[in-house]
């Protein structure tokens, strides 16, 4: 595997489920990210994880709950979600000093 | 807050022809200046960057030039391919050190 992959790339859940967003990179970066991708709006960083330590939430519900086991590996948990939260999750990462970010495929999420 | 406007679009083009699509930012100090392509079923890719005023880049024919007296960064490509489809993100960061992306701008272009 190269790059950065997420896993799965398409779930269905229902509001009173609980499931787990998986993404992993390959590049040996130090900092992870979580963004939401719905239609006609920015992306919305919702974490960032340096060096497996959160350094930002933006005001994310906390339905959804991330997890960096290592600087390898994000996991972003999810539960009792809403209708609203059906969007494309995507996964990054970079290098600390360096501005790209690369990104993973995403995974579309649908909320019943 | 920093933030990006960028046309909106749909675009749609005939192979060949000239694109442009128009982005402007809003932005404390000197951010850094990107474009993110996305292809369809694909995570964001990086396109091109700029990092200060009157920097031009480009990759794969796209251009963008940094121009700070008009808070602009507009990509342009002289002929278009299908295989140019895809929703195309300007992007700035700047002292936060985060991403701020636009709405992104879809391109169709038609053989």
């Amino acid at each position: 595997e190269t790059g950065v992959t997420q896993t799965p790339r398409h779930l269905v859940m229902g509001m009173t489920n609980k499931k787990s967003l998986k993404c992993e990179q390959h590049l040996g970066h130090n900092a992870m990210y979580w963004y939401k991708q719905s239609a006609k709006k920015p992306l919305e960083l919702m974490f960032v994880y340096n060096f497996k330590e959160q350094t930002e939430n933006n005001s994310v519900p906390s339905r959804f709950s991330p997890e960096c086991p290592n600087s390898s590996h994000l996991f972003l948990h999810l539960h009792t979600l809403q209708p609203e939260d059906s969007a494309l999750y995507l996964c990054a990462s970079s290098q600390e000093g360096l501005l790209e970010q690369y990104f993973g495929p995403g995974t579309r999420l649908t909320v019943t | 807050g920093d933030s990006v406007t960028q046309m909106e679009g749909p675009v749609t083009l005939s192979e060949e022809a000239f694109l442009t699509i128009n982005c402007t930012y809003t932005a404390t100090g000197y951010p850094s200046l990107f474009w993110y392509v996305q292809y369809p079923g694909e995570g964001l890719q990086l396109l091109l960057k700029a990092t200060k005023a009157d920097d031009k880049g480009s990759n794969k024919g796209f251009e963008a030039t940094y121009r700070k007296e008009t808070t602009s960064f507009h990509l342009e490509k002289g002929s278009v391919q299908v295989s140019d489809s895809a929703v195309y993100f300007c992007a700035l960061m700047g002292g936060s050190e985060k991403l701020v992306f636009g709405k992104g701008t879809k391109l169709t272009v038609n053989p």
